[in-house]
C-alpha cells in the first residue's frame, strides 16, 4: 500500500484566496483525521471521520474551515478565505479501527502571504 | 487547554548516550499512550506504545515508562544514534473516545556525533 497520500505537498497562496487540501487514506481504514502542526500547539486535531461521516469537528478553528469526505478514498480540507495565521503544516492520517495506530501522510505545508 | 504536555521543546544528546524524553498529561481518563517520531518533511510515524495496565514497555533500543500516579511518561533511547535525530510526539487516548489521539507539542531530539 502506498500509505496516506496528501496533495499538494506545498501551497503558497495570497490572503483571501480559497485553499483546498486533499487526502487519500489507506484502503480499508475506517477513520480519517485532519491535523494541523504548529509550534505552539503541536499536532492539533481539527476534525475526524468514521466511515465518511464527520464525528468530531470541535477542533476546526473557524467557519472558514470546512472538511468533506465524499467517499472512503478521498477527503478535502478547505479554507475560505485563507489568512496568514493559517500558515502551518496540515496532516491527514487514517486508522483501521479504534485502538490501532494512526498512519500519517507527508503533510501539506501551507503558506498564506 | 493542553492535556498532553512536552515541556522540553528540544534536547541534545551525545551519540551512544541515553536520550530521555518526557511527557506529562492531565486527563486521568487516558489509558493508552503512544510515541510518534517525525523527520523533517515527513509525517509522524508510530514508534512505541504502552497501556495503562503496564508501567514499562520495551522494543529494542526504545523503552517507554509510565507513572500513572504522577501522570508522567518517558521515552528512553539507548544507545542514541544519529538517525534518532527527529521530533518526538507523545500522544494519549481515552477509552471513552478510543479512536482519537491527543498529541503533545513535540520535543526535537538532536544526537551529536
Amino acid at each position: 500500500d502506498a500509505g496516506v497520500i496528501q496533495s499538494p505537498r506545498h501551497e503558497v497562496t495570497e490572503m483571501g484566496q480559497e485553499v483546498t487540501l486533499r487526502c487519500k487514506p489507506i484502503s480499508g481504514h475506517d477513520y480519517l483525521f485532519w491535523y494541523r502542526q504548529t509550534m505552539m500547539r503541536g499536532l492539533e486535531l481539527l476534525i475526524y471521520f468514521n466511515n465518511n461521516v464527520p464525528i468530531d469537528d470541535s477542533g476546526m478553528p473557524e467557519d472558514r474551515f470546512s472538511a468533506k469526505m465524499p467517499n472512503a478514498s478521498f477527503s478535502t480540507l478547505k479554507i475560505q478565505p485563507s489568512e496568514p495565521r493559517d500558515s502551518a503544516v496540515y496532516f491527514c492520517a487514517s486508522q483501521r479501527q479504534p485502538n490501532t495506530e494512526a498512519f500519517f501522510g507527508q503533510g501539506t505545508r501551507l503558506t498564506v502571504v | 487547554d493542553q492535556q498532553v504536555k512536552q515541556n522540553s521543546p528540544s534536547l541534545s544528546v551525545q551519540e551512544g548516550r541515553i536520550s530521555i524524553l518526557n511527557c506529562d498529561y492531565t486527563n486521568s481518563m487516558f489509558d493508552y499512550f503512544l510515541w510518534y517520531k517525525k523527520y523533517p518533511a515527513e509525517g509522524p510515524t508510530f514508534l512505541i506504545s504502552i497501556s495503562s495496565i503496564k508501567d514499562k514497555n520495551e522494543d529494542g533500543r526504545f523503552t517507554v515508562f509510565l507513572n500513572k500516579s504522577a501522570k508522567h511518561l518517558s521515552l528512553h533511547i539507548v544507545p542514541s544514534q544519529p538517525g534518532d535525530s527527529a521530533v518526538y510526539f507523545c500522544a494519549a487516548r481515552s477509552p471513552r473516545i478510543n479512536e482519537k489521539l491527543t498529541f503533545g507539542t513535540g520535543t526535537r531530539l538532536t544526537i551529536i556525533p
